[in-house]
């Protein structure tokens, strides 16, 4: 019962280095999210998508870009890592996307430091 | 657009203690609402949700009324207990935006014994 697995939890990067955050769901969900969370806010959706080769762009995308080539995965890419990117970050699927009270199901949270 | 307000935190209450933790928010149309907890160490889960003006979600002992005519979604539970210590989040989805939530900043509650 693994669910949706994210890696790492934990990371510091330096400035304008990259890296990929990695999310993978054994549910067989369509829908699959990334969100952010500042201290004191609420999560922010970053890109979201609909299914294998289908993404867009959430609330806050700027400094970020996804894939989806399988129905498992969605990594997160930080191309240029900047000091406003630290936050910890939240995957998350849901089975169809087609009702607005569907549960999402999120990862663990990785937290990542940008210095 | 769409946002959600939750009371500051922390709320640090004993065992057994009444809580309640107020959620308002403003949307268009017609809104779910839901409340996700975090548990430390872990990631969010869903709590409970309520589809339609006074419906009343519950689970674990939590109770929230949708109430559409103050906007407003408050998190209740009777006695709570030290395995209740936890972020809680407000959220909701509306329109189309299946599966873009809108949430809360979150609410730190810790229980002690």
């Amino acid at each position: 019962n693994a669910g949706v697995t994210q890696t790492p939890k934990f990371r510091i990067l330096k400035i304008g280095q990259s890296m990929t955050l990695q999310c993978t769901q054994d549910m067989n969900h369509n829908y699959m999210y990334w969100y952010r969370q500042d201290p004191g806010m609420g999560l922010k959706l970053i890109y979201y998508s609909v299914g294998a080769g289908i993404t867009d762009k959430g609330e806050v995308p700027n400094g970020y870009n996804v894939s989806r080539s399988t129905t498992e995965d969605f990594p997160l890419r930080l191309e240029l890592a900047a000091p406003s990117q630290t936050s910890v970050y939240f995957c998350a699927s849901s089975p169809s996307g087609t009702s607005v009270a569907e549960e999402l199901f999120f990862g663990e949270g990785s937290r990542l430091t940008v210095l | 657009g769409n946002s959600v307000t939750q009371m500051e935190g922390p709320v640090t209450l004993s065992e057994e203690a009444f809580l309640t933790i107020n959620c308002t928010y403003t949307a268009t149309g017609y809104p779910s609402l839901f409340w996700y907890v975090q548990y430390p160490g872990e990631g969010l889960q869903l709590l409970l949700k309520a589809t339609k003006a006074d419906d009343k979600g519950s689970n674990k002992g939590f109770e929230a009324t949708y109430r559409k005519e103050t906007t407003s979604f408050h998190l209740e539970k009777g006695s709570v207990q030290v395995s209740d210590s936890a972020v809680y989040f407000c959220a909701l989805s509306g329109g189309t935006s299946y599966g873009k939530l809108t949430f809360g900043q979150g609410t730190i509650l810790t229980v002690h014994p």
